[in-house]
C-alpha cells in the first residue's frame, strides 16, 4: 500500500486566498484524522471522521476551516479565507478503529500564508 | 477526560548514552498505549504500543512497559545513536465511541557523536 497521500506538499498564497488541502487515506481504513503541527501550539486535533461521517469537529479553530469526507477514499481540508496565522504542517492520518490499532501518518502539508 | 503528559524536552544525550522519557497517563477504563516518532520533515510514525497493563512493546531497541499501577508509559534505550534524534510523541487511545488518539505534547531528543 503507498500509506497515506497528501497533496500538495507544499503550499505559498497569499492572505485571503483560499487553499484546500486534499488526503487519500489508505484502503480499507474507517477513520480518518486532520492535524495542525505548529511550533507554538504542537500537534493539533482538526476534525476525525468515522465511516465519512463527522465525528469530533471541536479542533476546528472558526468558521473559515471546513472538511469534508465525500467517500472512504477522498477528504478535504478547507481554509476560505486563508490568514498568515493559519502557517503550519497539516497532516492527514487514518486507521481502522480497533482497540490496539495505530493511526497511519501522511507526510504533511506545509502551508505558508504570506 | 483522557490525557497524557510526558517530559518537556529538548533532551541531549551523547551517541551510546541511556535514553528515558517519561510519560504518565489519566484515562478511564483501558487504553491502549503508544509511543510514536517524527524525523524532521516527515509525519509521525509508529514506534511501539501496548494495549494491557504489563505488557512491553519494543522495536528498534526502544522498550517501553505499560504501567496501570503508576499509569506510566516510559520509553527506553540502551544506547542511542545519531540517527534517533526526532521527535517522541506518547499517545493512548480508549474506546470513547471511536478511537481518538490523545498525543502528548512531543519530546524532541538530539543525540551529538
Amino acid at each position: 500500500d503507498a500509506g497515506v497521500i497528501q497533496s500538495p506538499r507544499h503550499e505559498v498564497t497569499e492572505m485571503g486566498q483560499e487553499v484546500t488541502l486534499r488526503c487519500k487515506p489508505i484502503s480499507g481504513h474507517n477513520s480518518l484524522f486532520w492535524y495542525r503541527q505548529t511550533m507554538m501550539r504542537g500537534l493539533e486535533l482538526l476534525i476525525y471522521f468515522n465511516n465519512n461521517v463527522p465525528i469530533d469537529d471541536s479542533g476546528m479553530p472558526e468558521d473559515r476551516f471546513s472538511a469534508k469526507m465525500p467517500n472512504a477514499s477522498f477528504s478535504t481540508l478547507k481554509i476560505q479565507p486563508s490568514e498568515p496565522r493559519d502557517s503550519a504542517v497539516y497532516f492527514c492520518a487514518s486507521s481502522f478503529d480497533r482497540v490496539g490499532n495505530e493511526q497511519f501518518f501522511g507526510p504533511g502539508t506545509r502551508l505558508t500564508v504570506l | 477526560g483522557n490525557s497524557v503528559t510526558q517530559m518537556e524536552g529538548p533532551v541531549t544525550l551523547s551517541e551510546e548514552a541511556f535514553l528515558t522519557i517519561n510519560c504518565t497517563y489519566t484515562a478511564t477504563g483501558y487504553p491502549s498505549l503508544f509511543w510514536y516518532v517524527q524525523y524532521p520533515g516527515e509525519g509521525l510514525q509508529l514506534l511501539l504500543k501496548a494495549t494491557k497493563a504489563d505488557d512491553k512493546g519494543s522495536n528498534k531497541g526502544f522498550e517501553a512497559t505499560y504501567r496501570k499501577e503508576t499509569t506510566s508509559f516510559h520509553l527506553e534505550k540502551g544506547s542511542v545513536q545519531v540517527s534517533d534524534s526526532a521527535v517522541y510523541f506518547c499517545a493512548l487511545s480508549a474506546d470513547t465511541g471511536g478511537f481518538k488518539t490523545i498525543f502528548g505534547a512531543g519530546t524532541r531528543l538530539f543525540v551529538k557523536a
